[in-house]
Order: structure tokens, then C-alpha cells, then sequence
């Protein structure tokens, strides 16, 4: 299996800062036929199912505002919420769907300060 | 609206079997691969498995700590997905989500959720 490691575990960003959440796979996700890495990023706020936020590693799902933003490729991936808003507060995932044996990341954080 | 609600959830016994639906509107459910992830108390999002369109060949894969006790099915004349989930442990207490998988080339991210179903195995 591939194993998703996010860093950090937990983070508190006030108001309008950068808040930027890092995912390392234990192997790349690179696709060498289309060059596409296999990787996406998730949103769960409290008592609400995940919402998917990238895919690609860096393509925006449709509605997702524009202050997310994915990054990365092969085995080092980046989200980074530009300007940290209080609706952002919630723990976002990373996902590998390169093996088919997908795979989460255990989840970060994201506070307020 | 696209839409994904998942019923069946509940209390049950270690070693019990349990089968969780998946009612699926607003999509041609038929085109679409199909997920399960679950979600232990206060932990992360765990993938359970998948089941392929039958355009393609509507197999199913699992993770390895299901293999061999869920099974994901589906109905497209119903537009439902099925896990029938059996020997049951403590372990498999979670909330459990279905999922649509992307439907376009070399994109497989989960991009529809339903609102789970909850299921707590417990003598």
C-alpha cells in the first residue's frame, strides 16, 4: 500500500494568513502516461461528510474558492489556503488514487489563532 | 440535484452481518465506479473498496481489512450500491460514507459524498 503522511497534524492561522498543509506518499503518484499525479485533497468541516477540494494535485474542483490552491509533484504535495477565512476551519485529507488500493493521509488540523 | 443517502446503519454484534445501501439520484448512476469509506470515532477516512461500472467490467477491489468479509454490490435498474458487511468486529464501528468516483479519463477522486450511515458493532 501506499502510505500518505501529512504534515502537521495540527495548525492555527489567524485570520486572513497563509495556511499550508504538506502530504508525502511513500512512493510517487506520478502517472508517466499522462503525467498526471494522482492525488487529491479533501474538506471536512464538523458533522459533515469530506468535500473534495483538488484533484490532479492542483486541479480545483468546480466551486471550490479560489483560495485553495494544490501543488506538487511525484512524492511531496502542498494545499495552501491563502487567506485563511472561518469557514475554512475544518481537517483536510490528502488521497492517493494512483494504486488502486487507495489510500488517505490521517488528517490536519486547521484553526483559527 | 446529485445526490447520495446511504441507509441501514445500526447496532449489532461482533461476528454479525449487516448490509448497508446506497440510494444514488440525479447522475446516471449506471456510468459511474462507486465507493465505500468509513470513518472510525474521532479518527480519519479509511477506503473500504470499489466497485467498476458494469461497462467495465463491474469488478470490485477491497482493502485489506475487509477482504474476504464485505461485499460491494450494485442495482443500476435501482440506481443503489450495496456493502454487505459480514463476521463483523469492534473494529469496523465507523460511520460509513459512499461515494461516486470522478467519471473522466484518469480522474478517480471521490467527488460525491453521501451523508453516512453509522454503524457501531458491540456486545
Amino acid at each position: 500500500d501506499i502510505v500518505m503522511t501529512q504534515s502537521p497534524d495540527s495548525l492555527a492561522v489567524s485570520l486572513g494568513e497563509r495556511a499550508t498543509i504538506n502530504c508525502k506518499s511513500s512512493q510517487s503518484v506520478l502517472s508517466s502516461p499522462n503525467n498526471k499525479n494522482y492525488l487529491a485533497w479533501y474538506q471536512q468541516k464538523p458533522g459533515q461528510p469530506p468535500k473534495l477540494l483538488i484533484y490532479w494535485a492542483s486541479t480545483r474542483e468546480s466551486g471550490v474558492p479560489e483560495r485553495f490552491s494544490g501543488s506538487g509533484s511525484g512524492t511531496d504535495f502542498t494545499l495552501t489556503i491563502s487567506s485563511l477565512q472561518a469557514e475554512d476551519v475544518a481537517v483536510y485529507y490528502c488521497q492517493q488514487y494512483y494504486n488502486s488500493l487507495r489510500t488517505f493521509g490521517q488528517g490536519t488540523q486547521v484553526e483559527i489563532k | 440535484e446529485v445526490q447520495l443517502v446511504e441507509s441501514g446503519g445500526g447496532l449489532i454484534k461482533p461476528g454479525g452481518s449487516l448490509r448497508l445501501s446506497c440510494a444514488a439520484s440525479g447522475f446516471p448512476f449506471s456510468k459511474y465506479w462507486m465507493s465505500w469509506v468509513r470513518q472510525a470515532p474521532a479518527k480519519g477516512l479509511e477506503w473500504v473498496g470499489r466497485i467498476r461500472s458494469k461497462s467495465d467490467g463491474g469488478t470490485t477491489e477491497y482493502a485489506a481489512p475487509v477482504r474476504g468479509r464485505f461485499t460491494i454490490s450494485r442495482d443500476d435498474s435501482e440506481n443503489t450500491l450495496y456493502l454487505q458487511m459480514n463476521s463483523l468486529k469492534t473494529e469496523d464501528t465507523a460511520i460509513y460514507y459512499c461515494t461516486r468516483i470522478q467519471y473522466c479519463s484518469g480522474c478517480y477522486a471521490f467527488d460525491i459524498w453521501g451523508q453516512g450511515t453509522k454503524v457501531t458493532v458491540a456486545s
